[in-house]
C-alpha cells in the first residue's frame, strides 16, 4: 500500500537547522508531488512548501521562504525537508503528504506519521 | 491570503447528526477536502473535491460547498468519529495550500 514514513523526532537548539526525511513506497515516486505541513502545538495545520518529484520544481510559503528548503533523491524514493535558523516557534510536529502534480489542487493524501521537532535551549 | 473560518468545536449525541462547516469567500467556486486528525495522529483524508469519498471512509461521511460554506455532515455518529476536522482549499496567491483552523468534534 502507499506510505509515506518519516525519520524520527529532533531537539535542536536556536539558530540550529533540522533536516526531516520522508521515503515513499507503494507508488512510482516521481509521478507525485510531496509537500510538506507543520502542527505547531494547539495550532492549525501550516503548509510550508512541496516539490515535484519528477522535476524537482519546489514553491515554499511566503511565510517560510529563505528558512526552508525542499529536496528529493528519486533513487531512494525520499522527500527532504530542511529549516534552518530554529527558533522556540518552530516546535512542531511536521508531516510530509503525496498530492496529484497535475492538477494543483489536488487533496493531500496519505500522510507520512509525523516528526516532531523540539527547538528548545 | 485566502481565509477558512471553522467553529472550534461541535458537539453530538451518538447516533445523530454532526455538521461542521468551513466559510470562505466564494468557498463554492473552489474544491474543498476534509481531513480527520485523531489525537496524536496524522490527518486522514475523509472528504476530497467537496464531496467525493475515498475507499475506506464510511458512507455516513459526506460533503457539500455552495456559496461561501462548505459543510462536512457525518451521520449516526459513532464514538469513534470524536477528533479533530480540518477543511483544505487551494487558492491562487503566494500561500496556495491554506487549512481552516480545524473543529474538535465531540460525541457526548
Amino acid at each position: 500500500q502507499v506510505q509515506l514514513v518519516q525519520s524520527g523526532a529532533e531537539v535542536k537548539k536556536p539558530g540550529a537547522s533540522v533536516k526531516v526525511s520522508c521515503k515513499a513506497s507503494g507508488y512510482t515516486f516521481t509521478t507525485y508531488a510531496i509537500h510538506w505541513v507543520r502542527q505547531a502545538p494547539g495550532q492549525r495545520l501550516e503548509w510550508l512548501g512541496w516539490i515535484n518529484a519528477d522535476n524537482g520544481d519546489t514553491k515554499y510559503s511566503q511565510k517560510f521562504q529563505g528558512r526552508v528548503t525542499i529536496t528529493r533523491d528519486t533513487s531512494a524514493s525520499t522527500a527532504y525537508m530542511e529549516l534552518i535558523s530554529l527558533r522556540s516557534e518552530d516546535t512542531a510536529v511536521y508531516y510530509c503528504a503525496r498530492a496529484m502534480i497535475v492538477v494543483a489542487h489536488s487533496e493531500f493524501d496519505p500522510w507520512g506519521q509525523g516528526t516532531l521537532v523540539t527547538v528548545s535551549s | 491570503s485566502y481565509v477558512l473560518t471553522q467553529p472550534p468545536s461541535v458537539s453530538v449525541a451518538p447516533g445523530k447528526t454532526a455538521r461542521i462547516t468551513c466559510g470562505g469567500n466564494n468557498i463554492g467556486s473552489k474544491s474543498v477536502h476534509w481531513y480527520q486528525q485523531r489525537p496524536g495522529q496524522a490527518p486522514v483524508l475523509v472528504i476530497y473535491y467537496d464531496s467525493d469519498r475515498p475507499s475506506g471512509i464510511p458512507e455516513r461521511f459526506s460533503g457539500s460547498n455552495s456559496g461561501n460554506t462548505a459543510t462536512l455532515t457525518i451521520s449516526r455518529v459513532e464514538a469513534g468519529d470524536e477528533a479533530d476536522y480540518y477543511c483544505q482549499v487551494w487558492d491562487r496567491s503566494n500561500d496556495p495550500w491554506v487549512f481552516g483552523g480545524g473543529t474538535k468534534l465531540t460525541v457526548l
